[in-house]
């Protein structure tokens, strides 16, 4: 079976640009989620989607973030306009319990 | 928020056994994890408990929890040079936000 899926694996931008992550969740998992990780901060969730409806999104860090699920294998997490401090490991998990979350291998993100 | 601690490094030798420590803050908690993460890759699930278990064995891993203390210690036996990983203790109240320690960097030697 094939796990989560994301793109790109590595992402350089430059500071005021757009970045787009995406995610494919496993299939027949009904939860997706969105974690950062960071030297400082370590791991944290950022948005938690059930059934593609935005559940908690309270670890989202500004506006300048936003996460969209328009189907259920889909998710995308955009920055606008990217900063150098974004620059961390982006994570996508998926669950069909919500109790053991199944993570992609992630997406390396440098802000310059 | 919970805060969820681990120590930061941790080395052993081959076919010893390895206990890597976790401790919380959060009595609460429901559910509390470990994963794995090798080098570039994701977190894989290693196994879990539920708090109203002491114990959880699985192969080569055993998961301790004192609930009493808050601590949760993963025991891997019979530790090989494929286990050398950081390892993540992660702790819910919630049923789905995960608190993650910083994770505990094992290195095993020949």
């Amino acid at each position: 079976d094939a796990g989560v899926i994301q793109s790109p694996r590595h992402e350089v931008t430059e500071m005021g640009q757009e970045v787009t992550l995406r995610c494919k969740p496993i299939s027949g998992h009904n939860s997706l989620f969105w974690y950062r990780q960071t030297m400082m901060r370590g791991l944290e969730l950022l948005i938690y989607f059930n059934n593609n409806v935005p559940i908690d999104d309270s670890g989202m860090p500004e506006d300048r973030f936003s996460a969209k699920m328009p189907n259920a294998s889909f998710s995308t997490l955009k920055i606008q306009p990217s900063e150098p401090r974004d620059s961390a490991v982006y994570f996508c998990a998926s669950s069909d319990t919500g109790r053991e979350q199944y993570f992609g291998p992630g997406t390396r993100l440098t802000v310059t | 928020g919970e805060d969820v601690e681990q120590s930061l490094f941790l080395s052993v030798r081959e076919g010893d056994s390895s206990v890597i420590n976790c401790t919380y803050t959060d009595s609460s908690s429901t559910y509390l994890y470990w994963y794995k993460q090798e080098p570039g890759a994701g977190l894989q699930l290693l196994t879990y408990i539920f708090s109203n278990m002491d114990m959880k064995q699985d192969q080569r891993l055993t998961v301790l929890l004192n609930k009493k203390d808050k601590h949760l210690s993963l025991r891997i036996a019979d530790t090989q040079t494929g286990d050398s990983a950081i390892y993540f203790c992660a702790v819910t109240n919630s049923g789905y936000a995960l608190n993650f320690g910083k994770g505990t960097s094992l290195l095993v030697t020949p």
